[in-house]
């Protein structure tokens, strides 16, 4: 696509809920990345694919989280059993290669209550 | 350790010239990015700093200097829309991913 998607824009979860959220990323990008981003604060790494190879999971905040991306292209982000502290923008990035500028989706904004 | 620093707010008045400063400290450096970002928008991308020296690109501007670990963005003839945050970002040599600073939110007023 032109860009890249994500959905649901917003999301509410109860306290203890599963969540996925999905990134469509711009076709042909091979690094997709995830970030979280907190209310005021700048985008945190959480995990990066190179295709459908997860590479990097450093910055995944607990073993609630998990990212997948089985083809190449869309990839989801799971949280299980979501706490108030999982509140936050996250953010899809892909590119076409490392070193080169990131393009964002406009995220999906979770709220757990 | 890794760090960002950023100015938290700044505000400037339509027309004005507003300089946004980013000093950084991180394990390796590949390249400085500048990101725009609208409440509730993505973030978008403004610039890329490679080598010391200033890129200009229309009314925004980008400094590097590498051995003062330090950035900024210049961004010139100031409209209302440039109200937004404005992200700086550290391309770390052997890291799969961009390290982010706070932002810095800038409010352009008339």
């Amino acid at each position: 696509g032109a860009g890249v998607s994500q959905s649901p824009r917003y999301k509410v979860a109860k306290r203890g809920q599963d969540v996925a959220l999905r990134c469509d990323p711009i076709s042909g990008h091979v690094s997709l990345f995830w970030y979280q981003q907190a209310l005021g604060q700048g985008p945190e790494f959480l995990t990066y694919f190179q295709n459908e190879a997860q590479l990097d999971k450093s910055g995944l905040p607990s073993d609630r989280f998990f990212a997948e991306r089985p083809e190449g292209s869309v990839s989801t982000l799971k949280i299980q059993r979501t706490q108030q502290e999982d509140s936050a923008v996250y953010l899809c990035a892909s590119s076409s290669g490392t070193g080169f500028g990131y393009t964002f989706g406009s995220g999906t904004r979770l709220t757990v209550v | 350790g890794q760090n960002i620093d950023q100015p938290t707010e700044m505000t400037a008045t339509e027309g004005a010239i507003v300089q946004i400063n980013c000093t950084y400290q991180t394990s390796g450096f590949n390249g400085l990015f500048w990101y725009q970002q609208h409440a509730g928008e993505a973030p978008t991308f403004l610039s890329y700093n490679v080598l010391d020296g200033l890129e200009e690109k229309g009314r925004f501007s980008s400094f590097l200097s590498r051995s003062k670990g330090y950035s900024y963005l210049l961004l010139k003839e100031l409209q209302m829309k440039d109200s937004a945050s404005y992200l700086c970002a550290v391309d770390q040599t052997g890291a799969n991913n961009l390290f982010f600073g706070t932002g810095t939110r800038l409010t352009v007023i008339p």
